[in-house]
């Protein structure tokens, strides 16, 4: 079974400019989830989709970030414009469903650095 | 805003050492899960707890879930360089259910 794929592995850019994510859920996994983790520290969560639809992005910064899963399968996250602040890996995982013990399988993620 | 709280932040061990892992919440969580995560690689699955007081056994690694299903524990028995990484907890259920809420994780070095 193929896993959760990211695309770009590695991303660097100016402050200000824009950026995007790709994400690839495993097939038949409804739910899909951005995070956000910062070095040495645990994931945050930016966005939670149940198929195409959005269940939580009260953490997403929503002046500057964006984020979509049209059709419910693939996603993308954007930035625009990118703060230095926004330096860290942004990891995407999926699962089976939403359920109260919710196991999430994650890419390997993006690191994008802002410079 | 339900939060965990993991000790230690880091841990730097010899070969052989036994260790535990502590994530701690004022919060009831429905489960915990423990994740591994090393660099350039996103976090794995290592167990789900659901029950209070439940404990799980994987190997060397054994998980215990709080009678109160606010905290949990991570023991590693005989510690092995190839259990360098970083240990993450994360809750699910509670008041956001569907999701998960991470605590800032163990980075553990084990040297041989």
């Amino acid at each position: 079974e193929a896993g959760v794929a990211q695309s770009p592995r590695y991303k660097i850019i100016e402050k200000r400019q824009s950026v995007a994510f790709w994400c690839n859920p495993i097939s038949g996994h409804a739910t899909l989830y951005w995070y956000q983790q910062i070095l040495g520290q645990g994931p945050k969560l930016l966005i939670q989709f149940q198929n195409n639809g959005v269940v939580d992005d009260s953490q997403l910064p929503k002046d500057r970030f964006s984020a979509e899963r049209l059709k419910g399968v693939d996603s993308t996250l954007k930035i625009q414009p990118a703060k230095l602040e926004d330096s860290a890996v942004y990891l995407c995982a999926s699962s089976l469903q939403m359920t109260y013990y919710n196991e999430q399988f994650f890419g390997p993620g993006t690191r994008l650095t802002v410079l | 805003t339900q939060l965990l709280e993991q000790s230690p932040q880091f841990l730097s061990i010899q070969e052989g050492e036994n260790l535990t892992v502590y994530c701690n919440s004022s919060s009831v969580f429905s489960s915990l899960q423990w994740y591994r995560q090393e660099p350039g690689e996103g976090p794995v699955l290592l167990v789900t707890v659901v029950t209070g007081g439940e404990v799980k056994k994987l190997k060397r690694l054994t998980f215990q879930f709080g009678d109160a299903r606010k905290d949990s524990s991570l023991h590693i028995t005989a510690a092995q360089p190839g259990d360098t990484g970083l240990y993450l907890c994360a809750g699910a259920g509670g008041t956001s259910y569907g999701k998960l809420t991470f605590g800032q994780g163990t980075i553990l070095t084990v040297h041989p």
